[in-house]
């Protein structure tokens, strides 16, 4: 069964830790994303890799990091330095050229 | 004026009704248009996926493109309770580092 999954589905943090939030993709895409989806404001661009081992900065960046090391896996981490952490994060991947991206079932974070 | 506006919603119809929904856009170097339908706390999933101007039909779902209008909609024919949900637009440039561009969405409810 091919397709996205995140984990995980629900996640509470308490103020001041980082936490991390998982993405695999078995589709063989090159290129993932992360978005942040609140109430009302749609989707916005966190970070996106078009090939393993880079990445770069979407529209909100700030307060978050990621990694590449594999071509199936592409996890963010929110750290304490994000004002807002609160909110429905959205993984997708694309196959190359198309720009058409499939989402993963999302990760509700909620800082306590 | 922001790249892509949604009708910002929310929409009731009764169940049978046409629905019509629809997004404006200013980039005219915009060329991949998608819509994706995205039941609540799941993630989106792509619905329709059209290029350049011009009609696409699957079903009961028809998407239009207008790009002398920078205008894109998309029907909904008899529609169903199970068609509830949020409609969000998507569009790009395309090419390399292309990125997608969303609307904020529209909640669909189709009351029996």
């Amino acid at each position: 069964d091919g397709g996205i999954t995140q984990s995980p589905k629900y996640l509470f943090r308490k103020e001041g830790q980082n936490v991390t939030l998982s993405c695999e993709q078995n589709l063989n895409h090159d290129a993932m994303y992360w978005y942040r989806q609140d109430p009302g404001q749609g989707l916005r661009l966190i970070y996106y890799s078009q090939i393993v081992n880079d990445f770069q900065k979407g529209d909100i960046a700030e307060g978050y990091s990621v990694s590449r090391e594999k071509k199936e896996s592409f996890p963010l981490t929110v750290t304490s330095a994000q004002k807002n952490p609160t909110a429905f994060y959205l993984c997708a991947s694309e196959t190359g050229g198309t720009d058409t991206q499939y989402f993963g079932p999302g990760t509700r974070l909620t800082v306590l | 004026q922001k790249e892509v506006e949604q009708d910002p919603g929310p929409l009731s119809v009764p169940e049978g009704a046409i629905v019509s929904l629809n997004c404006t856009y200013s980039n005219s170097a915009f060329q991949y248009f998608m819509w994706y339908r995205q039941y609540s706390r799941k993630g989106p999933e792509l619905l329709m996926y059209t290029y350049s101007s011009g009609n696409k039909e699957d079903g009961r779902f028809t998407a239009q493109v207008d790009k002398s209008s920078k205008y894109i909609s998309l029907f909904i024919r008899d529609s169903q309770p199970s068609d509830s949900a949020t409609y969000l637009c998507a569009m790009s440039v395309g090419g390399a580092n292309s990125k997608l561009t969303f609307g904020k969405g529209i909640t669909l409810s189709v009351r029996p």
